[in-house]
């Protein structure tokens, strides 16, 4: 167990519909990173939060948006979704210093019909 | 440029044996740090093994070592004694210190099939 939550673990919507994938980091984690991985494009870098900022932002798509809340929580937002955005959606999370390695949630399967 | 090159798709191994899954990577940063993680047919992403860029000697962790080659910019992963829990797809990634964030940037993977 990596210590972060995701929920939902399956997704199931049509498209057009808006839905909100939830993270919860490893206790005492400041950052958290969203990627997403489909059978195409791999695993794709999507964006980071750091103690509730945007830090860096990587291949996302207008009609997707983050936040990380107060309590580290973070939420992506996707929106109009269309059938290519099905896919595999990672949060991670890591603390600071040491390697830097990033402790994944087990996913959230989204599928747009 | 793709930053992290995977060149096997798929490999096969025997049951006990080892393996080499290869791995390089693309960086003008002098300071930067290679993970392997694993990713089982359950989806999750497990971390394996990690190398500093300014580490001497090759990171090992158990049955995975890491074999890097700093001049060729490889990090190739050595699984030894292959058992049939390691049939996964397997995942090379690098963070480049002079990013704005410290993420992680992944390779197309490696999946790799243990045949008893």
């Amino acid at each position: 167990d990596s210590g972060v939550t995701q929920t939902p673990k399956h997704l199931i919507t049509a498209t057009g519909q808006r839905v909100t994938l939830r993270c919860s980091p490893r206790s005492g984690d400041l950052s958290v990173y969203w990627y997403q991985q489909s059978l195409d494009q791999g695993l794709q870098f999507l964006i980071q939060y750091y103690n509730g900022e945007e830090r860096a932002k990587g291949n996302i798509l207008e009609r997707f948006s983050a936040q990380q809340f107060p309590d580290l929580h973070s939420e992506l937002n996707l929106s109009s979704l269309e059938l290519g955005d099905s896919a595999l959606y990672f949060c991670a999370s890591s603390g600071t210093g040491g390697s830097g390695k990033l402790f994944f949630g087990s996913g959230t399967q989204l599928s747009v019909l | 440029a793709q930053k992290i090159t995977q060149t096997q798709p798929g490999m096969f191994v025997q049951e006990k044996e080892a393996v080499t899954l290869d791995c390089t990577y693309d960086t003008s940063d002098p300071s930067y740090g290679l993970f392997w993680y694993k990713q089982p047919s359950s989806g999750e992403m497990i971390f394996l093994i990690y190398q500093g860029s300014y580490d001497q000697q090759n990171a090992t962790e158990g049955r995975y070592s890491l074999n890097f080659q700093k001049a060729r910019k490889s990090a190739n992963l050595v699984i030894s004694a292959s058992q049939l829990g390691d049939s996964a797809m397997y995942f090379c990634a690098m963070r480049e210190n002079n990013n704005a964030g410290n993420m992680l940037t992944f390779g197309g993977g490696t999946r790799l099939m243990v045949k008893p």
